[in-house]
């Protein structure tokens, strides 16, 4: 079963508007975490958002939101006031258990490009 | 402060040659990892270090392909011989070790093995 699924292959939105990103997840563990990084067409992995399993409120950075859904096991990313530079290649990743000391291992789900128009 | 730094930044070669590519981690991480991206199969991880000792290495291919890191402040991934279906981007990350913590990648290597 794949640990991170993001069904949306693509979207378009307008600018200025909002969008939502999502993400479902499957484990089994208690502690965990999710993140959200965006790949913009330059290549590079850019980290937006981090939520942990215990944290009781949703995650908030600037524009960027999580809506975490833990029952649901969905962690899903808002992003507020679309903005051009907005386009891009975005990934949720998990790190299941709780974070080690010999490292901490992600997998991460598809991505959803978002497109972001004028 | 100075991110993950890889290079090259793009690596053309021919089918059969050795290919080696750099990582150097943001100073004070103690976690370093190796990814490839694929159209077809997305971000994989290769292989990872915590305090340059490999601790998971399910994700290497195959044989051909090899990773060290002798020092904290430096990793390669090898190919040897590379084959046109190991064309990808390669992307170093490396990581604090805290729970929150995100890992933080470099710009990644492009390459292509003709």
């Amino acid at each position: 079963a794949q640990k991170i699924t993001q069904t949306q292959p693509g979207m378009f939105v307008q600018e200025k508007e909002a969008v939502t990103l999502d993400c479902t997840y499957d484990t089994s563990d208690q502690s965990y975490g999710l993140f959200w990084y965006k790949q913009p067409s330059s290549g590079e992995m850019i980290f937006l958002i981090y939520q942990g399993s215990y944290d009781e409120q949703n995650a908030t950075e600037g524009r960027y939101s999580l809506n975490f859904q833990k029952a649901r096991k969905s962690a899903n990313l808002v992003i507020s006031a679309s903005q051009l530079g907005d386009s891009a290649m975005y990934f949720c990743a998990m790190r299941e258990g709780r974070a080690k000391a010999a490292g901490n291992k992600l997998t991460f789900g598809g991505g959803t490009r978002v497109l972001v128009k004028p | 402060d100075a991110g993950v730094i890889q290079s090259p930044r793009h690596e053309v070669t021919e089918m059969g040659q050795e290919v080696t590519l750099r990582c150097k981690p943001i100073s004070g991480h103690n976690s370093l990892f190796w990814y490839r991206q694929t159209m077809m199969r997305g971000l994989e991880l290769l292989i990872y270090f915590n305090n340059n000792v490999p601790i998971d290495d399910s994700g290497m291919p195959e044989d051909r392909f090899s990773a060290k890191m002798p020092n904290a402040s430096f990793s390669t991934l090898k190919i040897q011989p590379s084959e046109p279906r190991d064309s990808a981007v390669y992307f170093c990350a490396s990581h604090l070790g805290l729970a929150e913590a995100p890992q933080y990648f470099g710009p990644g290597t492009r390459l292509t093995v003709l």
